[in-house]
């Protein structure tokens, strides 16, 4: 069975500081790889997905990620996070499984952004 | 023009109710879910369906009940609510070929009193 874990469970940062947010994914087979954010009060929206093709992903809002497979990892980064960042951040995996998706998430991680 | 749109987005009951969720997509997606999403922010699949087909269940309890009339509707009716029902629930759909990325609904605050 697949399963994704994110080690930092809540982050604070202050504004412009540099981000990373940790993912490993445990599948034997071909993954489909994502990060999901949820502003407070709000539904999940995707940030970026990676297929195939160039390992370092770009998405919105200044967000990219670098799929290692080496070491099962999806780790998400920011140059320099904003106070709008605050958010909750998850890390999924997808796998096929009778004809049918399955998208399993990490725990979530908490930042906040400080002024 | 909302792509997944779920009803009510709150929803306030007493115990051993019964209650129902909606939700629709206009993306033409194949597939659609439901997530549930507890008190500690955790997401973890209840159901999914596929052109009204039901494809995963996930050891949900059988007070649970999808119903899918259509591809693009799959509603959550829920019998004899209990506390540990309070959550969030999110429908989302998604496309099995191609880009497999999802779509989430704003979610439906269920509390249960």
């Amino acid at each position: 069975a697949q399963s994704v874990s994110q080690h930092n469970h809540h982050v604070i940062l202050s504004e412009a500081a540099s981000l990373e947010l940790g993912c490993n994914y445990s599948y034997g087979g071909t993954v489909n790889l994502f990060w999901y954010v949820q502003y407070p009060g709000q539904h999940l929206q995707l940030l970026l997905k990676y297929f195939s093709g160039d390992p370092l992903v770009k998405g919105i809002k200044g967000f990219e990620a670098e799929f290692i497979k080496s070491k099962f990892s999806f780790n998400l980064r920011k140059p320099s996070v904003q106070w709008s960042d605050t958010a909750e951040y998850f890390c999924a995996v997808n796998s096929l499984t009778g004809g049918g998706n399955k998208l399993t998430f990490g725990t979530g991680t908490q930042l906040k952004v400080e002024l | 023009d909302t792509a997944v749109s779920q009803t009510p987005k709150y929803l306030v009951t007493q115990m051993g109710n019964d209650k129902s969720i909606k939700c629709e997509q206009n993306l033409g997606h194949d597939t659609m879910y439901w997530y549930k999403q507890d008190s500690k922010k955790f997401l973890k699949i209840m159901f999914s369906y596929n052109n009204k087909e039901l494809i995963i269940n996930e050891t949900v309890p059988n007070r649970f009940s999808p119903k899918s009339p259509d591809k693009a509707h799959l509603n959550l009716h829920i019998n004899s609510l209990e506390l540990g029902d309070s959550a969030v629930y999110f429908c989302a759909s998604g496309a099995n070929t191609g880009d497999y990325g999802y779509t989430f609904g704003s979610g439906t605050r269920l509390t249960v009193v």
